[in-house]
């Protein structure tokens, strides 16, 4: 089975603090993603990896940043944590489906943080 | 703009009964689209995708889904619920441009299942 690791499942940090979220999955997927969840707004996309090194902005990354040094490890950085960042953060993998794009998404636990 | 609409927040029903989760898009072209779902502090799970063919897609824990191309449709359904498929449930749409990662998700529907 896929698993898609999220290191820490609660948070709770100081406004401008740096904050780090890693997220590792374990079945060589191409593509990782890291979405934020807010209760009326559904998932919405920060920033998606399609390939080591290789990054895409999504709908919402201001204030965000990401790194994927490692096909498996995607990290979401919040370079100063701000209290309207307070949310649940997820991050999920998928597999590059010989060009189709039809994979669906494996989902880590979530890690929520909350910022004072 | 492509979007996901799920138009209730909330769904109530009896166990044994059929249930049903609405979802309709507006995308472009012909998009795949896939339903999760999501217990309480815990991430989402995929439950069942459509890509092409049969028009009634079976998935995971019993549910299946109609896709209805005229009415740009994906409602989730299962002919019996049980109290343990209370849970948060999302339809997602990828449109399919190549070249395109990006799946848009409709803002989730409560299901509570009533023993």
């Amino acid at each position: 089975d896929v698993k898609v690791t999220q290191s820490s499942r609660y948070l709770v940090k100081r406004t401008g603090e740096k904050v780090f979220l890693e997220c590792v999955q374990d079945m060589d997927h191409e593509n990782m993603f890291w979405y934020r969840q807010d209760p009326g707004l559904g998932l919405r996309l920060i920033y998606f990896s399609y390939d080591v090194k290789m990054k895409e902005k999504g709908d919402i990354p201001e204030g965000y940043s990401v790194s994927r040094e490692k096909k498996e490890r995607f990290s979401l950085i919040l370079e100063s944590a701000s209290t309207n960042q307070t949310s649940m953060y997820l991050c999920a993998s998928s597999p590059e489906a010989a060009g189709t794009n039809t994979g669906e998404l494996f989902f880590g636990e979530g890690s929520r943080l909350t910022v004072l | 703009a492509q979007s996901v609409a799920q138009p209730e927040d909330q769904v109530n029903v009896a166990e044994g009964n059929p249930l049903t989760v609405k979802c309709t898009y507006s995308v472009s072209g012909n998009p795949y689209l896939f339903w999760y779902v999501q217990y309480p502090n815990r991430g989402l799970q995929f439950l069942l995708k459509y890509i092409t063919g049969d028009n009634l897609v079976k998935g995971s824990y019993g549910f299946e889904a109609e896709f209805n191309k005229s009415q740009t449709s994906f409602h989730l359904k299962k002919p019996s619920a049980l109290v343990s498929d209370s849970a948060l449930y999302f339809c997602a749409v990828r449109p399919p441009a190549s070249g395109t990662y990006k799946y848009i998700f409709g803002t989730g529907t409560r299901l509570k299942v009533l023993a």
